[in-house]
């Protein structure tokens, strides 16, 4: 079956660090593979996305690239901003008779101090 | 525009209330999901919907009935809830292409359910 594994966290970073949230994934096919941010009191919004290997998603200052020599799509920032503050799901879907359901890993919640 | 509406964004219920929450989205998408989302988990699928039709009930208690009316309108009936169903309720929607192709999934804010 498919599975994500994200680091939980949480992580506690200063304003302008590097942001590093890690992603694995297992999979049989080939996934689209995904990054939703949840702002406190708020629904999923999409990061950004990569639909095959090696391509690389980027939205906002947030990077990922599909590797999937190493199956990972880890979440990278240079500079976080205060206003970064959130919860990180990483999520894949797969191709054929299941490519309705998303399979998320646990979140990490962000918090950026000033 | 990628913009998923949800109304109410708070609902406070009895054990003995009926309510339903809305969902629309004007992308042309013609699958729509209904998700609940427990406090600091991911969100748990329960409905999907594929061009107006039911295809997938991911074994949701009864009491939560859903409705797709139209290609912009997703609807979740309430009754009878227990406490433990107080969750955030969140609506996705997304093209519906096909098998082998998975298709991006868009969030609405989310409906709050408190049941007392």
């Amino acid at each position: 079956g498919n599975s994500v594994t994200q680091m939980e966290g949480p992580v506690t970073l200063s304003e302008e660090a590097f942001l590093t949230i890690n992603c694995t994934y297992t999979a049989t096919g080939y996934p689209s593979l995904f990054w939703y941010v949840q702002y406190p009191g708020e629904g999923l919004q999409l990061l950004l996305k990569a639909t095959k290997a090696d391509d690389k998603g980027s939205n906002k200052g947030f990077e990922a690239t599909y590797r999937k020599e190493t199956t990972s799509f880890h979440l990278e920032k240079g500079s976080v901003q205060v206003s970064d503050s959130a919860v990180y799901f990483c999520a894949l879907l797969n191709s054929g008779g299941s490519n309705y359901k998303l399979t998320f890993g646990k979140g990490t919640l962000l918090t950026v101090n000033p | 525009d990628t913009e998923v509406t949800q109304t109410p964004k708070h609902l406070v219920m009895g054990m003995t209330n009926k309510k339903s929450l809305k969902c629309e989205q004007h992308m042309g998408h013609r699958a729509m999901y209904w998700y609940k989302q427990k406090a600091k988990k991911p969100p748990e699928l329960m409905f999907v919907y594929s061009y107006e039709k039911l295809s997938i009930n991911e074994s949701v208690p009864s009491r939560f009935s859903p409705e797709c009316p139209n290609s912009s309108l997703l609807n979740l009936h309430l009754h009878a809830l227990q406490p433990e169903d107080s969750a955030l309720y969140l609506c996705a929607s997304s093209h519906a292409g096909y098998v082998q192709v998975p298709e991006t999934q868009y969030f609405g804010p989310g409906t709050r359910l408190l049941v007392l």
